[in-house]
């Protein structure tokens, strides 16, 4: 399968914990966006990358919020001192830099419940 | 307000149907316009990518943008249940950053 790939699927915390969320692009795309999904919403815009560069961050992002793209390959997402908003889908997607044709792949998500 | 609105419905149809889903935007910016499909649970997944006005059609998917309206459309013909899910139409500018703009998303049910 050479899609995204996101781990864990799923992920139950308690309140105050941290947690720590992976994502894999598509091997040939070197832009990588998280979003966030909440029950009934659409996915809302949390930040992006272009290889390791992160270009920009959605005011989502609180300062409990971190993610990285070592070597800008995967991805990973912090969440420090979880809250129960936090609890959502978590979403990554990646595309290639092309301009006009620039369509973004979903994976399947990493589902977050904080207790 | 919204940049994006979507009907959350849910909008039912017997199967065979024609379906017509559509949002409006607010913001003149946009320029290209996605719509995805997500089943419970899932990831969204890419149905139709246009750019600027007009119409595309893919199999039983027609997509349309009418950006002098703000208004786009997806249409799925021989609707069956299988397309049971939420639509999402998703948009994005012509600048830097390519990040997507979503509506909130309309639940589709097709019965047997």
């Amino acid at each position: 399968d050479t899609g995204v790939s996101q781990d864990p699927r799923h992920k139950i915390t308690k309140r105050g914990q941290n947690v720590t969320f992976r994502c894999d692009p598509i091997s040939e795309h070197n832009r990588l966006y998280w979003y966030r999904q909440t029950l009934g919403q659409g996915p809302e815009f949390l930040t992006y990358f272009q290889n390791e560069a992160q270009l920009e961050k959605s005011r989502l992002l609180s300062d409990r919020f971190s993610a990285e793209r070592p070597k800008g390959s995967f991805s990973t997402l912090e969440i420090q001192r979880t809250e129960q908003g936090d609890s959502a889908m978590y979403l990554c997607a990646s595309s290639a830099d092309v301009i006009r044709t620039d369509t973004q792949y979903f994976g399947p998500g990493t589902r977050l419940t904080v207790l | 307000q919204k940049e994006v609105e979507q009907d959350p419905g849910p909008l039912s149809v017997p199967e065979g149907a024609i379906v017509s889903l559509n949002c409006t935007y607010s913001n003149s910016a946009f320029q290209y316009f996605m719509w995805y499909r997500q089943y419970s649970r899932k990831g969204p997944e890419l149905l139709m990518y246009t750019y600027s006005s007009g119409n595309k059609e893919d199999g039983r998917f027609t997509a349309q943008v009418d950006k002098s309206s703000k208004y786009i459309s997806l249409f799925i013909r021989d609707s069956q249940p299988s397309d049971s899910a939420t639509y999402l139409c998703a948009m994005r500018k012509n600048n830097a950053g390519n990040m997507l703009t979503f509506g909130g998303g309309t639940r589709l049910m097709v019965k047997p």
